[in-house]
């Protein structure tokens, strides 16, 4: 089976321009979050989505959103960026939308804003 | 919101010997703690989990326990290898959080021949 998968695997942004960023979640799978891994630390959660509607959204400025579409896969997209979003963004599906459904991670997109 | 604490952030330990990685969360309500393991450049990766209604849980040399009385809960590697050598990182979720995994800031791992 195809794991989660995330694209592009790299980008380099000036600051102020916008970015989006892709993820297909593995097959069936209905849920998709995003999370923003600053080097060192851990993830911390920006968005879930499930069934196309937003559930959860982290501590994160109107210049993150998000949508997911039909076929579940789903779009990060980031505005006016700053050189403090430079980050690896991961996305990590799952089946549904309770709390023990594990979450599996895509390879992320590592963002790099100059 | 929930708070995961993780510690250490670092630790050395030589190959065979065992590894303890503790967390602490702060929201009584949440239910779900996952483990996972990040090598270098590579994706986090889901090694083992625990729900609120088991205090216990072991897969081979890896186990978890966890503490709800006193939010607290723990990963334990026996018989380390050099490929356990990873970034670890302990997560806490529950509805009130929105589904989130809340993270904790992950430990080093290295283990030496």
């Amino acid at each position: 089976d195809a794991g989660v998968t995330q694209s592009p695997t790299h980008l380099i942004k000036t600051r102020g321009q916008q970015v989006t960023l892709r993820c297909s979640p593995i097959s069936g799978h209905k849920s998709v979050s995003w999370y923003q891994q600053v080097l060192g630390q851990g993830p911390q959660f920006i968005f879930q989505y499930y069934e196309k509607e937003e559930r959860g959204r982290g501590n994160f400025p109107d210049r993150f959103s998000a949508r997911q579409f039909p076929n579940y896969s789903s779009e990060l997209n980031v505005n006016a960026l700053l050189l403090g979003d430079s980050a690896l963004y991961l996305c990590a599906s799952s089946l549904g939308l309770a709390t023990t459904d594990t979450q599996y991670f895509g390879p992320g997109t590592r963002l790099t804003v100059l | 919101g929930e708070n995961v604490e993780q510690h250490p952030s670092t630790l050395s330990v030589q190959e065979g010997d065992s590894a303890v990685i503790k967390c602490t969360y702060s929201d009584s309500a949440s239910n779900y703690f996952p483990w996972y393991k990040q090598e270098l450049g590579k994706r986090p990766q889901l090694i083992i989990d625990i729900r609120s209604n088991v205090g216990e849980k072991k897969d081979q040399r890896i186990a978890v326990t966890l503490n709800k009385t006193a939010k607290h809960f723990s990963l334990h590697i026996t018989e380390t290898q050099p490929e356990d050598s990873a970034v670890y990182f302990c997560a806490a979720s529950n509805s009130n959080s929105g589904y989130a995994l809340n993270f904790g800031k992950g430990t080093s791992l290295l283990v030496t021949p």
